[in-house]
């Protein structure tokens, strides 16, 4: 299994829901991450977790907030989100221990449109 | 300040021709840089990788090359397919965070 499961594949939320984005992951990866994407942009770095603790956050607004459960799982939380957070969600995992052979691996994303 | 710089913005090939894609990079801690490959709706894809102590790596139709005195390094996609139509990221690592360039968007026309 090399996959990383993205859920749902598509948001629509008010911009004062309350809503959560789910990833998993079962190839034993210990680094998790959640990147941010526009249309006909780039990936950006939103949160990095290693070894279930958060070890990167990327200066992110707090109405984003991460959440890893487990070493599998990995939640992206919402709450009071602006029209200009509507992006592609993106969330990817590596082995975690591979130093420059560390390869990151990317889910389908989450097409979120805040309203 | 854009980190890793790529270009072109756009390219249009001819199906068996080459696809170059060339990026550039100033930051020296950078240890790791993977091309990634993605279609509209999707997540990006490894395509290939190479670390910064090899000049040149090559896995099947894709080759990179790497030249770490110049800080750049580039994407040669082969016999270029139809199939290979997408956007191509390139990217560079300094410990866990990748950082990306603005993508080219490859078209191979049959």
């Amino acid at each position: 299994d090399t996959e990383v499961t993205q859920t749902p594949k598509h948001l629509v939320m008010g911009m004062t829901n309350k809503k959560s984005l789910k990833c998993e992951q079962h190839m034993g990866h210990r680094a998790m991450y959640w990147y941010k994407q526009k249309a006909k942009k780039p990936p950006e770095l939103m949160f990095v977790y290693s070894y279930e603790k958060l070890s990167i956050n990327e200066s992110v607004p707090s109405r984003f907030s991460p959440e890893c459960p487990n070493s599998s799982l990995l939640n992206l939380h919402l709450h009071a989100l602006q029209p200009e957070d509507s992006a592609l969600y993106l969330c990817a995992s590596s082995h975690g221990d591979r130093g420059p052979n560390e390869k990151l691996f990317f889910g389908s994303g989450t097409q979120l449109s805040v309203l | 300040q854009q980190q890793v710089k790529q270009s072109p913005q756009s390219l249009i090939v001819q199906k068996g021709g080459i696809s170059i894609i060339n990026c550039a990079y100033e930051n020296t801690a950078f240890d790791y840089f993977p091309w990634y490959q993605q279609f509209p709706g999707k997540g990006p894809a490894l395509l290939i990788a190479i670390r910064p102590d090899v000049s040149e790596k090559k896995e099947g139709r894709f080759t990179i090359s790497f030249n770490k005195s110049a800080k750049q390094f580039s994407l040669h996609i082969m016999d270029s397919q139809p199939g290979d139509s997408a956007t191509y990221f390139c990217a560079a690592r300094e410990r866990r965070a990748l950082t990306f360039g603005s993508g080219t968007r490859l078209q191979v026309q049959p």
